[in-house]
């Protein structure tokens, strides 16, 4: 498996649950980016990370929460979803960090169908 | 603020005909400027960065520092640059796009 793979590609989930998505890139990058895209907005950067530590946190709602184990795996944990969080989020990653020296495009996954009931 | 802006949701053309995808942004310094595309059924991918100044499939972008623009443009449409169309500024730790363009060719 060679770019970026996201798990699962269809997630439905009650208001109460607890679900991961997954993300994980063999391009060697030391950036990656969760971003949200709604029906009617603008992709959303929700996090950034950059050589597994936390470099940007867009006022994303505490009931997402992101972990970067490593370089490669990318993880968007959810609890108490609500309805409105229904979107597809999409996993980036790049070689560097955006905006910096070696930063370079943005790699997407096919992002995770999200839907909340 | 951080602010990019394209202010067509939806661009029809025939093909054949020239295409001018609007992009305007407020950024503080110097952001660099993407174009990504994502055709139908695809994955989100880069169409072309402003530093290479290159051409990617007949596609060119010509930043505009005082007007702060960086429009998408291609002189003959062809039907398979139907698809979704974004400008990407990026700034510091982070790149954040605009609503899109949808460009639909007509044959």
């Amino acid at each position: 498996e060679t770019g970026v793979t996201q798990t699962p590609r269809h997630l439905v989930m009650g208001m109460t649950n607890k679900k991961s998505l997954k993300c994980e890139q063999h391009l060697g990058h030391n950036a990656m980016y969760w971003y949200k895209q709604s029906a009617k907005k603008p992709l959303e950067l929700m996090f950034v990370y950059s050589l597994e530590e936390r470099v940007e946190n867009n006022s994303v709602p505490s009931r997402f929460s992101p972990e970067c184990p490593n370089s490669s795996h990318l993880f968007l944990h959810l609890h108490t979803l609500q309805p409105e969080d229904s979107a597809l989020y999409l996993c980036a990653s790049s070689r560097g960090l955006a905006g910096g020296l070696e930063s370079g495009e943005l790699f997407f996954g096919e992002g995770s169908r999200l839907t909340v009931l | 603020a951080q602010r990019v802006t394209q202010p067509e949701k939806l661009l029809s053309v025939f093909k054949g005909a020239p295409v001018e995808l609007k992009c305007n942004y407020s950024y503080s310094g110097s952001p660099e400027l993407f174009w990504y595309v994502q055709y139908s059924r695809q994955r989100l991918q880069l169409l072309l960065r402003h530093i290479s100044r290159e051409s990617i499939k007949g596609f060119t972008a010509d930043l505009n520092k005082g007007e702060t623009s960086f429009h998408l443009k291609k002189p003959f449409a062809q039907e398979e640059d139907s698809a979704m169309y974004y400008c990407a500024p990026e700034g510091n730790n982070d790149m954040r796009f605009g609503a899109g363009t949808r460009l639909t060719v007509k044959p």
